[in-house]
């Protein structure tokens, strides 16, 4: 399809085991960020990436928390060490500029984090 | 800091009747604001956003939103609710305090129930 894409889209782990996260954006997208969203809360800025840079990663809680995008397309979000807290849906996003406040941006699917 | 809110956890409409979902808003330059929607096990799905110019914008699947300066608001609108129209919506403005990166930031979402 030609819409983002996440997978998995369910993960259950147990604590302290590492997970990684993976976004397809759309073909040709330059921006590409990810969003974590608690239930019954709006997504909340993680971190952002143009085109292979990560220009912003502000809102990653902390450093057990890593993302790369290394060829400018597919971007990983890795989570070290994984606690209950971290439960959530983690939402990807891309963008085709550059991220400029007019820009919409298209969301995924999301993978929902369970952690025992 | 610019932010989002949404009042309503929860409208309730009946089908063929007008539907209003509000949101208020506070930025400190240009309000950059959107609309998205989330269907179960699905991703958020754009709907209209508000950049510049007429302050009545229209949108996908029959949705509109109108844009009030004096009053901060940018409530989501539909002349006939349907059924299908049930989800959970969220506005959105988009943000670069601080980090630089144009984020969005989220209200926490209103819930619409249109009852046949």
């Amino acid at each position: 399809g030609a819409g983002v894409s996440q997978s998995p889209r369910y993960k259950v782990t147990k604590r302290g085991q590492d997970v990684a996260l993976r976004c397809d954006p759309i073909s040709g997208h330059v921006s590409l960020y990810w969003y974590r969203q608690a239930l019954g809360q709006g997504p909340e800025f993680l971190t952002y990436f143009n085109y292979e840079a990560q220009q912003d990663k502000s809102g990653l809680p902390n450093d057990r928390f890593s993302a790369e995008r290394p060829e400018g397309s597919i971007s990983t979000l890795t989570i070290q060490r994984t606690e209950q807290r971290d439960s959530a849906m983690y939402r990807c996003a891309s963008s085709r500029g550059a991220g400029g406040p007019q820009e919409t941006q298209y969301f995924g699917p999301g993978t929902r984090l369970l952690v025992l | 800091a610019q932010s989002v809110a949404q009042p309503e956890d929860q409208v309730n409409v009946a089908e063929g009747n007008p539907l209003t979902v509000k949101c208020t808003y506070s930025v400190s330059g240009n309000p950059y604001l959107f609309w998205y929607v989330q269907y179960p096990n699905r991703g958020l799905q754009f709907l209209l956003k508000y950049i510049t110019g007429d302050n009545l914008v229209k949108g996908s699947y029959g949705f509109e939103a109108e844009f009030n300066k004096s009053q901060t608001s940018f409530h989501l609108k539909k002349p006939s609710a349907l059924v299908s129209d049930s989800a959970l919506y969220f506005c959105a403005v988009r943000d670069k305090e601080g980090s630089g990166t144009y984020k969005y930031i989220f209200g926490t979402g209103t819930r619409l129930k249109v009852l046949a």
